[in-house]
């Protein structure tokens, strides 16, 4: 399967815990994207990465959460003192920018803060 | 702002066409029309996106409005594994997809 894979599927962590998550990308795909999804509403954006460059982050995206690209492949979000607030699902997604900007998406972790 | 609005929920009788709208009245000259679907607890599966003509791949099609404020997207055939929630988005180079609540589809036998 070449589509975009994320790891863990599912975190269960207590409130304050770090946490944190990893997007592989579809192969030679030059942009990544992540997402937050709570239940009953769609994505919502909250950063994104052309090679290992992030070029955007939404104000959703708080001093709590950081994510990385180091070497333009995989990608990793942290969240740091969880609050449970943050149990959503994260989704990953990756384009390939002469590709009129198609987004694949990955499975999603499911996070659940206690 | 979701930047397209879509019916909340549709019904739709297996081996029917499933007809679903979007209105996207704000859309610019340069942004694509997207959408996705989402099968519960998965991620969302692209489906199919367009610019102003009428699209068709081998899960769906596109039909866009002439002045491009409106689409449709068609499933000729809906199966039970259609039922899901569908998005309509739209985006250009170097813009992120803003996502709405969608359409929950349901199949019905």
């Amino acid at each position: 399967d070449t589509g975009v894979s994320q790891d863990p599927r599912h975190k269960i962590t207590k409130r304050g815990q770090n946490v944190t998550f990893r997007c592989d990308p579809i192969s030679e795909h030059n942009r990544l994207y992540w997402y937050r999804q709570t239940l009953g509403q769609g994505p919502e954006f909250l950063t994104y990465f052309q090679n290992e460059a992030q070029l955007e982050k939404s104000r959703l995206l708080s001093d709590r959460f950081s994510a990385e690209r180091p070497k333009g492949s995989f990608s990793t979000l942290e969240i740091q003192r969880t609050e449970q607030g943050d149990s959503a699902m994260y989704l990953c997604a990756s384009s390939l920018i002469r590709d009129q900007e198609t987004q694949y998406f990955g499975p999603g972790t499911r996070l659940l803060v206690l | 702002d979701a930047k397209t609005t879509q019916p909340t929920s549709m019904d739709c009788a297996e081996g029917r066409a499933a007809n679903l709208p979007c209105n996207h009245s704000t859309i610019s000259g340069n942004e694509y029309v997207y959408w996705y679907r989402q099968i519960h607890s998965q991620g969302p599966q692209y489906i199919i996106h367009g610019l102003k003509n009428n699209e068709t791949n081998e899960m769906a099609s596109l039909i866009i409005t002439e002045d491009r404020k409106s689409s449709t997207l068609i499933l000729p055939h809906a199966t039970l594994r259609d039922t899901a929630v569908y998005y309509c988005t739209r985006g250009s180079y170097g813009q992120n997809f803003v996502f709405g609540p969608g359409t929950r589809l349901s199949v019905l036998p």
